[in-house]
């Protein structure tokens, strides 16, 4: 059973950081794209980072470019976000999901599992 | 960065009755496109991809149609189980990018 289970959230003052994680299991980790969603408090998804099977490429929303890291260790199948500089406009639910890729042309096919999410809350 | 609009933001429907969902993209983004549901207090779980393709365990009540820049997801007979929001999301370009939500709500 594939299951990604987020730490690290929490409560942080404005221009703190974290870092999160995400530890996958019952799937070869090494093998998957990797990425991070957040939802702030009563609104929509959106996307954040995600980082390819052996963490070469890196890709990020524009909003996080520069404060957020993106990161992973296949030995230990966990997936990591570094955040930084963090703002009030962060606060959101941080999911870990699993970016499905099309056999032979390496597409996205979405993200096809996902963890309950940690709460990161930004405020003095 | 693509601009996916949805609609309606709202949707009333009965149970068992036939709920159609829109995504508009603001360029052209081929078949790549995933729906996702999401209930309260949940992480979201894909439906469909490339379109049209159901996930594992999604029943055949879901259908997606649609390319470049018009999509649909219909649900033939509403159960309960499917009151929930629906995001479409597009993977054509980076960033990523997802629509703001319909939610699904009974009549």
């Amino acid at each position: 059973e594939v299951q990604l289970v987020e730490s690290g959230g929490g409560l942080v003052q404005p221009g703190g950081s974290l870092r999160l994680s995400c530890a996958a299991s019952g799937f070869t980790f090494s093998s998957f794209w990797m990425g991070w969603v957040r939802q702030a408090p009563g609104k929509g998804l959106e996307w954040v980072a995600n980082i390819n099977r052996d963490g070469s490429e890196m890709r990020y929303v524009d909003s996080v470019m520069g404060r957020f890291t993106i990161s992973r260790d296949n030995a230990e199948n966990s997936l990591f976000l570094q955040v930084n500089s963090l703002r009030v406009e962060d606060t959101a639910v941080y999911y870990c999901a699993r970016d499905d890729r099309e056999w032979g042309t390496d597409w996205s096919q979405g993200f096809d599992y996902w963890g309950q999410g940690t709460l990161v809350t930004v405020s003095s | 960065e693509i601009v996916m609009t949805q609609s309606p933001a709202t949707l009333s429907v009965s149970p068992g009755e036939r709920a159609t969902l829109s995504c508009r993209a603001s360029q052209s983004i081929g078949s790549h496109l995933a729906w996702y549901q999401q209930k309260p207090g949940q992480p979201p779980r894909l439906l469909m991809y490339v379109t049209s393709i159901r996930a594992t365990g999604i029943p055949a009540r879901f259908s997606g149609s649609g390319s470049g820049t018009e999509f649909t997801l219909t649900i033939s007979s509403l159960q309960s189980e499917d009151f929930a929001v629906y995001y479409c999301q597009q993977y054509n370009k980076w960033p990523f990018t997802f629509g703001g939500g319909t939610k699904v709500e009974i009549k």
